[in-house]
């Protein structure tokens, strides 16, 4: 079983189009992110929520809004599509930060191209 | 930004040890090195991940200098499999968790 899966794997869409990517881990994990890893595939966070709650956010577009249902699920909502935003974006998760589970544990990504 | 410096690529043969260096030379006291691996179109793997002492687990050996300064990582049988980017990252143990990835060093293992 996939501990952390994202839908889709691939997503063609036009500029100006919104978009979601979903996340879902089944590790038990309380803590959730995004990382966004671009052409030149430098790999940086985005986000992280902690039991629903955003702890990080990174200098993102406000284009680009997470949302947590509930701890197993973490899903990218991007509005108004731009050029710039295709890259890979990968989920991961891990247990409580700073706790016992140090080790992050990444989704497979879901490449994102926009026309 | 990273805070760590690694060579961009390297080789090593197959069935032989690689050797990855990084360099941490501002690191502070309360700063961990982490070691990421991401394989072709992967997510990235957590490897191994030390303050002070030298660590091994099933996957590999770390390497950190006395002054903490460097660190090596060993992959003591490298396989073709273990080709990829690997990430060499400091990071302070607090609530963010944060990881910042710099580029990494891409690793081939030739037949």
């Amino acid at each position: 079983d996939t501990a952390v899966s994202q839908t889709p794997k691939y997503l063609v869409t036009q500029m100006g189009n919104d978009k979601s990517i979903k996340c879902e881990q089944n590790l038990g994990h309380d803590t959730m992110y995004w990382y966004k890893q671009d052409s030149k595939k430098f790999l940086k966070i985005m986000f992280s929520y902690n039991n629903k709650e955003l702890i990080i956010n990174e200098t993102v577009p406000n284009r680009f809004s997470p949302k947590s249902p509930d701890k197993a699920h973490l899903n990218l909502h991007i509005n108004s599509l731009e050029l710039g935003d295709s890259a890979v974006y990968f989920c991961a998760s891990s247990q409580q930060p700073g706790g016992l589970g140090e080790t992050q544990y990444f989704g497979p990504g879901t490449r994102l191209l926009v026309l | 930004d990273a805070k760590t410096t690694q060579p961009p690529s390297m080789d090593c043969a197959e069935g032989r040890a690689a050797n990855l260096p990084c360099n941490h030379s501002t690191i502070s006291g309360n700063e961990y090195v982490y070691w990421y691996r991401q394989i072709h179109s992967q997510g990235p793997q957590y490897i191994i991940h030390g303050l002070k002492n030298n660590e091994t687990n099933e996957m590999a050996s770390l390497i950190i200098t006395e002054d903490r300064k460097s660190s090596t990582l060993i992959l003591p049988h490298a396989t073709l499999r273990d080709t990829a980017v690997y990430y060499c990252i400091v990071r302070v143990r607090d609530s963010s968790y944060k990881l910042i990835f710099g580029s990494g060093t891409r690793l081939l293992v030739r037949p």
